[in-house]
């Protein structure tokens, strides 16, 4: 499996954006970006994902490296509800790996108010 | 959003009982799901992925007969945990994802924290 690699922890003030860098230099033609975030005790939260095209949606852009071998996850006013492990992963979807998913450490981001 | 249903949020129980965990895909049809365990302070460990109507495919290292997959319908699969032991203490978490693809997101429940004495 393509890897990825993450800062351990990150900190961030209320209101302010947030940008939370990946790199996956090991990244195939057909791997997808996948960022999902944990909150304690809870079950991971699908954020965003993409292939080559920077992406938007209501809770954040994904901004990918025109070689594809690095990503950043933008929050773009972090809240105290962001305060989560975010985890970005490779998702292949093709062979017999039904695109799973394999979860690294994340990035732990604290969100100071 | 799609909403992924898992029961019970938390089970407490004796050596060597069984315990099976429900996973329901409430808004979705869930062509592939997938069984995860945390241990604390640690990332999700993926244990299993089942299709619908297939047997289910695990991960290397995780035994097939002490964690038995069902997954007979497009909504519900099932992990049942046999003869339990204070190891198998952990968060279990499941995940669904629709037809519409494999690079598609998966959506996640909100975990079972089981705990054996």
């Amino acid at each position: 499996d393509a890897k990825t690699t993450q800062p351990n922890s990150m900190e961030s003030n209320e209101e302010e954006p947030v940008h939370l860098p990946c790199n996956h230099s090991t990244i195939s033609g057909t791997d997808y970006i996948h960022w999902y975030r944990q909150l304690p005790s809870q079950g991971p939260e699908y954020v965003i994902h993409g292939l080559t095209s920077n992406v938007n949606n209501r809770m954040a852009s994904l901004a990918i490296a025109e070689d594809r071998k690095s990503s950043t996850l933008i929050l773009h006013r972090a809240t105290l509800r962001d305060a989560a492990v975010y985890y970005c992963i490779l998702c292949n979807a093709g062979g017999t790996s039904y695109g799973k998913l394999t979860f690294g450490q994340g990035t732990i981001l604290t969100v100071h108010p | 959003g799609a909403v992924v249903s898992q029961h019970p949020s938390r089970v407490i129980c004796k050596s060597g009982t069984s315990v099976k965990i429900e996973c329901r895909s409430l808004d979705f049809q869930a062509t592939t799901m997938f069984w995860y365990r945390q241990f604390p302070k640690q990332s999700l460990m993926l244990m299993a992925t089942s299709n619908e109507g297939s047997k289910a495919t695990y991960e290397q290292g995780v035994e097939k007969d002490k964690f038995l997959i069902n997954h007979a319908s497009l909504t519900l699969s099932t992990l049942t945990v046999t003869s339990a032991h204070p190891e198998d203490s952990s968060f279990y978490i499941c995940s669904a994802r629709g037809r519409t693809g494999n690079n598609q997101p998966q959506h996640f429940g909100d975990g079972t924290r089981l705990s054996i004495l």
